[in-house]
């Protein structure tokens, strides 16, 4: 069955430190997004991608990037891990015109 | 894109059906109403979406009244395992489409 996978599902790292979470879907999705989620809150976008080489800035985005290299990965990069980046990252992947979209399990990131 | 105001939180029993409303005034002639569930330490899950009057699937019904500038999730005969939180979504079912979640409604299905 396709699936949207995440990797790693726990993560402790140092401040300062250089992060990257994986995110891997087999739907061949053209759109790809990336949410953190805060204890008690809502999702909120920090960057989502349309297609191979798109990227876009989410509502969150200072202090992490992705690049979009094939259709199945998008992965996200913490250049420089602070404290309050702690929190749960899901990735989502949706058909082109649709707004089903398809949650991995999570990472939970935690920066110390 | 479109805002959405839910209610915080609802209580409810097993058995009763719940409604949850979610208000969305500027909503667009290409928008689309979307709803998602989310269990603790899970991803978000597509419930249902509309684009007007009602639609029903195995899980929930959603109604959408004719100025569309709200819409109703209903969930019958709710069980304990519908303890969740419930996000409505406002977007274009297009290509380009960008998810944006809102606070969500915590629903809370008591014995």
């Amino acid at each position: 069955d396709a699936e949207i996978t995440q990797s790693p599902r726990h993560k402790i790292t140092e401040t300062g430190r250089q992060v990257t979470l994986a995110c891997h879907q087999t739907w061949n999705h053209n759109n790809m997004f990336w949410y953190r989620q805060d204890l008690g809150h809502g999702l909120r976008l920090i960057h989502y991608s349309y297609g191979v080489h798109d990227t876009n800035k989410g509502e969150v985005s200072d202090g992490y990037s992705v690049s979009r290299s094939n259709t199945e990965d998008l992965p996200l990069t913490l250049e420089s891990a602070a404290s309050s980046q702690t929190s749960v990252y899901f990735c989502a992947s949706s058909v082109q015109r649709g707004t089903e979209a398809f949650f991995g399990q999570g990472t939970r990131l935690t920066v110390v | 894109l479109a805002k959405t105001t839910q209610p915080i939180s609802m209580d409810s029993y097993e058995g009763q059906e719940v409604n949850i409303t979610c208000s969305h005034n500027n909503i667009a002639t290409n928008d689309y109403i979307t709803w998602y569930q989310q269990f603790p330490s899970q991803g978000p899950r597509f419930i249902i979406q509309g684009y007007k009057t009602k639609v029903t699937n195995e899980v929930a019904s959603l109604f959408i009244p004719a100025d569309r500038k709200s819409s109703t999730l209903s969930l019958p005969r709710v069980s304990l395992s519908d303890t969740a939180v419930y996000y409505c979504l406002v977007g274009r079912n297009n290509a380009g489409n960008m998810l944006t979640f809102g606070g969500g409604t915590r629903l809370m299905v008591k014995p």
